[in-house]
């Protein structure tokens, strides 16, 4: 059964810092990995979604890696603003693909960006 | 705009008592999921449905029923049956499809459903 953690649960850092949030899976054998973001009470956003024959997304200031065969990813964050705090959440795929679309998500790692 | 509307934000259940949440999309996607969010858990998934007329058990579809009846519908149905009712529970929308087509999950802004 597939797994996935993030480290660290929470993380409190001044503006303008770069950061890396982590994520892994116990199985890689995974389709696709997405990083969402959270904003309390509110429903989440795909930040970016990365192919498993991929090895990293950018958009912005935000860029995804992703290292199949170790089971992991990383969400770097550039220039962090205090607009970014939020939860972050990953969530993979199964690797068969095809007609199966569930997503196994991670508990997610609370941002706080102080100004 | 295109986008999942649920309904209502905040929902109140009583012993015994069933009630239905709404989820509407108007994106035009084929799949639709329902997930529970505990505090500090990730999201679980409830049911799923990729077709009209068509849907699949999750991980805890235990005490909560659905219904597809239009593609752009899927309300969920909590039961007396669920003993432990009170979560956030997000709907999600996506296309089907390999390779460009893709598409990460959409997501509604959620309802919180509580016991009185």
């Amino acid at each position: 059964k597939q797994e996935v953690t993030q480290i660290p649960a929470a993380l409190s850092v001044p503006e303008g810092e770069n950061l890396v949030l982590n994520c892994s899976f116990t199985d890689s054998a995974i389709y696709n990995l997405q990083w969402f973001r959270q904003d309390p009470g509110k429903g989440l956003t795909s930040l970016l979604l990365i192919q498993s024959s991929q090895r990293e997304q950018t958009s912005g200031r935000l860029n995804a890696s992703l290292d199949k065969s170790s089971g992991r990813s990383t969400l770097y964050i550039a220039a962090s603003q205090p607009g970014d705090s939020a939860t972050y959440l990953c969530a993979v795929r199964p690797g068969s693909g095809g007609s199966n679309y569930k997503l196994t998500f991670g508990k997610g790692t609370l941002l706080t960006v102080n100004p | 705009d295109g986008g999942i509307t649920q309904s209502p934000k905040y929902l109140f259940r009583k012993e015994g008592q069933n009630v239905t949440l709404s989820c509407e999309q108007n994106l035009n996607h084929d799949a639709m999921y329902w997930y529970r969010q505990d505090p500090g858990q990730g999201l679980r998934l409830i049911y799923y449905s990729q077709i009209v007329n068509d849907f699949q058990k999750g991980d805890i579809a235990e005490g909560y029923s659905v219904s597809r009846e239009k593609k752009e519908s899927f309300p969920l149905t909590v039961t007396s049956a669920q003993k432990n009712p009170t979560a956030f529970y997000l709907c999600a929308s996506s296309i089907l499809g390999q390779g460009p087509h893709n598409q990460p999950q959409h997501f509604g802004d959620g309802t919180r459903l509580s016991i009185l």
